[in-house]
């Protein structure tokens, strides 16, 4: 079982902006990696660390952290931010273990 | 460019071994701070990481896994090799492997991935 719990699911309205949220207590020790996963492809890198955004992703994605919660934030959504999004951290045992968040869908309306 | 591509069986049989292996290029495992990983998502699931192997061939396993993972390294071929044993059909799975940057604690970039079905 997941130890990073997730909201199931979120809209946007086209333009708008929506904030993703992580919880788990692992994210008191390690920042949240993000992933972007569209139907059929494998997932993408789109925010990690304290505040850092992979080459070629749109400045639009950013990241946050507070106490036991991480957030990405995409701010003026675009259709095709419409995907699946997770998130990641070490494991709150650390020595290289790693856990993933429950998922968030993310529907651009 | 650093890519990765997984490749191993579509079908396995319950109480089989699986052995999967991720074939990358663009790096070297052999290179201080490059690690591997394998990650799983049943379908319509969430992912779940399930081992890790370092340039110093460390490995690390998910808990609740360890007694059936087995992962390896070969870098002359630039090839890791996850093997999982005693398969059900909650195993079956879209297999991803990916590469992990000691210290930064993110996964990319991720194989394309395989799928696994385990039935009779």
């Amino acid at each position: 079982s997941s130890e990073l719990t997730q909201d199931p699911a979120v809209s946007v309205a086209l333009g708008q902006t929506v904030r993703i949220t992580c919880q788990g207590d692992s994210l008191r020790s390690y920042y949240a990696s993000w992933y972007q996963q569209k139907p059929g492809q494998a997932p993408l890198l789109v925010f990690y660390g304290k505040d850092k955004r992979p080459s070629g992703i749109p400045d639009r994605f950013s990241g946050s952290s507070s106490g036991n919660t991480a957030s990405l934030t995409i701010t003026g959504a675009q259709a095709e931010d419409e995907a699946d999004y997770y998130c990641n951290s070490r494991h709150i045992s650390g020595n290289h273990h790693y856990v993933f968040g429950t998922g968030t869908k993310v529907t651009v309306i | 460019q650093v890519t990765l591509r997984e490749s191993g069986p579509a079908l396995v049989k319950p109480t089989q071994t699986l052995t999967l292996t991720c074939t990358f290029s663009g790096f070297s495992l052999s290179t201080s701070g490059m690690c591997v990983s394998w990650i799983r998502q049943p379908p319509g699931k969430a992912l779940e990481w399930l081992a890790l192997i370092d340039w110093d061939d460390d490995k690390y396993y998910n808990t609740s896994l360890k007694t059936r993972l087995t992962i390896s390294k070969d870098t002359s071929k630039n090839q890791v090799v996850l093997t999982m044993t005693n398969l059900d059909p909650v195993d079956t799975a879209t297999y991803y492997c990916a590469r992990m940057t000691y210290g930064s604690g993110s996964f990319d970039p991720w194989g394309q991935g395989t799928l696994v079905t385990v039935s009779s």
